[in-house]
């Protein structure tokens, strides 16, 4: 079956740069859009953006500025890089599928790692 | 950007009770709004999509309805793993979340 696994960063400091990889296995990361949300902790849940495999993407406006992300097929994976992070961005980060287009429902979930922002 | 409002926040049940969940949007998203299950410490899980699917795999006591900008989750005859809190989601233009309603045990 799908299956999605984030790797993890665990602590990253103020004004750094924040870098996930999500690995797919079980389906080719060409058949999907790919979609990363966000969580902050005892809050709900913020969606972030997507990719598909040609390399097209559609952020969130209020992370766009300071967000990429970015796919290998040949290593069945995508990427996300948020810069210029502050204590807001401390949160659980899911990687998941959009099952046909960007903007869907969000099945599978990778479990989730915990980025944390502090010096 | 298009606000989801789920009531309650916080509801408080029994086994075997019948519980509904409301979700608001703030403008009119057809039928494109799925539903989550959440336990702590693990990643959402889809039960319901494009309003009243049922996603393979969940139980039938789960359902949804609505359309348009008011949507609802009911779980019949609620079970001890139910317990949960709930999101709805989205997905006429970039998806945004409801603040999540909580299940308890009363």
């Amino acid at each position: 079956q799908v299956q999605l696994h984030e790797s993890v960063p665990g602590l990253v400091k103020p004004s750094e740069t924040l870098s996930l990889t999500c690995t797919v296995s079980g389906v080719s990361i060409t058949s999907s859009y790919w979609t990363w949300v966000r969580q902050p902790p005892g809050k709900g849940l913020e969606w972030i953006g997507y990719i598909y495999y040609t390399g097209s993407t559609t952020y969130n406006p209020s992370l766009r500025s300071r967000l990429s992300i970015s796919i290998d097929t040949s290593k069945n994976q995508f990427s996300l890089k948020l810069t210029s992070v502050t204590a807001a961005d401390t949160a659980v980060y899911y990687c998941t599928r959009s099952i046909s287009g960007g903007f869907n429902y969000l099945d599978p979930w990778g479990q989730g790692t915990l980025v944390t922002v502090s010096s | 950007d298009i606000q989801m409002t789920q009531s309650p926040s916080t509801l408080s049940a029994s086994v075997g009770d019948t519980v509904t969940i409301t979700c608001r949007a703030s403008q009119n998203i057809n039928s494109w709004l799925a539903w989550y299950q959440q336990k702590p410490g693990k990643a959402p899980n889809l039960l319901i999509y494009k309003a009243s699917s049922l996603e393979s795999g969940v139980p039938s006591r789960f359902s949804g309805s609505g359309s348009g900008t008011e949507f609802t989750l009911t779980i019949s005859s609620l079970q001890p793993d139910d317990f949960a809190t709930y999101y709805c989601q989205q997905y006429n233009s970039y998806p945004t979340f409801g603040q999540g309603t909580k299940v308890e045990i009363k």
